[in-house]
């Protein structure tokens, strides 16, 4: 069964606007909550990442919120530049584990 | 330094046939994993290794895959013989530690399998 749970699958957003996705996961036992970004034809790359005894992390544009209640987890791209459009995938382990779980991932569009 | 590399990155076979993919972790990097990304699926784990050792290897499919990595080095990992529903992008990624900082994993650029 899918661990983590990711929406939505597409994203077209204008070039100033936020992108928001969005990630939910059962398994209270995880820990780690990275986001990772895909280039065509490239590896998918760490771009942050959250342990569950913050609820924000911002780095430059790009913010994780976290809502360790609801078990729910988001990522937020401030003035989304064309450059941004990728694929996105959330993903979650546990601490005593090293597999990720992700998500189907988001592509994201990002339009001038 | 030098990434994850992968080789070849795009392989075509027939039904039945065999192939092995390569990847070559960043030096030093002691922990090796492969995960799989079937069209339209999430990356899934396969397996993991540390050094030489299969630490985990849970997510292989079954018993038509095989990996190895001998002195602890490079990995490959063998489809034989490969199915229609071996078809997708195999990702090599590599980290220093467990991944447990948040640093996480360094992924390569994957090879895209396609069984024809």
């Amino acid at each position: 069964q899918q661990q983590v749970k990711q929406s939505p699958q597409s994203l077209i957003v204008q070039k100033g606007g936020i992108s928001i996705i969005n990630c939910a996961y059962e398994n209270t036992a995880f820990d780690y909550f990275p986001w990772y970004q895909q280039f065509p034809g490239k590896g998918p790359a760490l771009l942050i990442a959250i342990r569950p005894d913050v609820s924000e992390k911002k780095e430059g544009r790009f913010t994780i919120s976290f809502n360790k209640s609801a078990k729910q987890f988001s990522l937020h791209i401030m003035d989304s530049q064309p450059g941004d459009s990728a694929t996105y995938f959330c993903a979650a382990r546990g601490a005593s584990g090293y597999a990720l779980n992700f998500g189907k991932g988001t592509s994201l569009l990002v339009t001038p | 330094e030098a990434g994850v590399t992968q080789f070849p990155s795009h392989s075509v076979i027939e039904k039945g046939q065999t192939v092995t993919l390569r990847c070559d972790p960043i030096s030093g990097h002691d922990n090796l994993y492969w995960y799989r990304r079937v069209m339209g699926k999430e990356i899934k784990f396969l397996l993991h290794f540390v050094k030489e050792s299969k630490q985990d290897e849970s997510g292989m499919p079954n018993n038509r895959f095989l990996a190895e990595r001998t002195g602890g080095t490079y990995s490959t990992l063998k489809v034989q013989p490969a199915e229609l529903e071996d078809s997708g992008v195999y990702f090599c990624a590599s980290s220093h530690n467990l991944g447990q900082g948040m640093g996480g994993y360094t992924f390569g650029s994957g090879t895209r399998l396609t069984v024809v």
